[in-house]
């Protein structure tokens, strides 16, 4: 059981560039997440998703696009990179089944991009 | 808006001290509250989950509290380690407006913890 896995993780982006980073959970869960975690600013919530099929929008989603076509999967793309996009990314998995209460949030190990 | 404070936003302590570290939030209609660890370049560890009916959960050296009408969370951590050196994150999981939940967490920035024996 590996958990919550992301690759990759480094990568280096010029301005303009695109990548996908991608995110695989193998504990069955139906919700999905994409932070960013920059100095000064905490874990900021990207999109989330619900199920397969289904995305939403978090606090800072400009810039970033996601898919989920399949349930373990949850890819976050830039489609043209910005300096402003440099920071380290955590994907995260929860259940939803049981009590609201009870559903702990399970994190991957990140991805660090720099833009240059 | 929910809003988490970490206070303080580091501590050094010597080996074998007893620490506490302090978490508030504004919004008190929580479901639950999780205490993070996130050593330097990694990523983030739970290490304790307390539900909004709970006062408090344990886990070996570790005890955390919630009053959650005052918006308050502390995470006790006894006769600490040089291993228990690292950023402490807590956060909190509201549900939306609508009523319903999809678990997003609303993280404070963290207390950077160093444990020098």
């Amino acid at each position: 059981n590996a958990g919550v896995t992301q690759t990759p993780k480094f990568r280096v982006l010029k301005t303009g560039q695109s990548m996908t980073l991608l995110c695989a959970q193998d504990m069955n869960h139906e919700y999905m997440y994409w932070y960013r975690q920059d100095p000064g600013m905490g874990l900021r919530l990207i999109h989330y998703s619900v199920g397969e099929g289904t995305t939403a929008k978090g606090e800072v989603p400009d810039g970033y696009n996601v898919s989920r076509l399949k349930k373990q999967n949850f890819l976050l793309g830039l489609e043209s990179a910005a300096p402003s996009q440099t920071s380290v990314y955590f994907c995260a998995s929860s259940y939803s089944k049981g009590r609201e209460e009870r559903r702990e949030q399970y994190f991957g190990p990140g991805t660090r991009l720099t833009v240059t | 808006k929910q809003e988490v404070t970490q206070i303080p936003a580091a501590l050094s302590v010597p080996e074998g001290e007893n620490l506490v570290l302090n978490c508030s939030f504004t919004d008190s209609a929580i479901y639950n509250l999780q205490w993070f660890r996130q050593d330097p370049g990694k990523g983030l560890t739970s290490l304790l989950l307390i539900q909004s009916s709970q006062r408090e959960q344990t886990s070996g050296r570790l005890n955390a509290s919630l009053d959650k009408s005052s918006g308050r969370s502390t995470l006790y951590i006894a006769a600490s380690q040089p291993g228990d050196s690292a950023t402490y994150l807590c956060a909190v999981r509201n549900g939306d407006a609508g009523g319903t939940s999809y678990g997003k967490l609303t993280f404070g920035q963290g207390t950077i913890l160093t444990v020098h024996p």
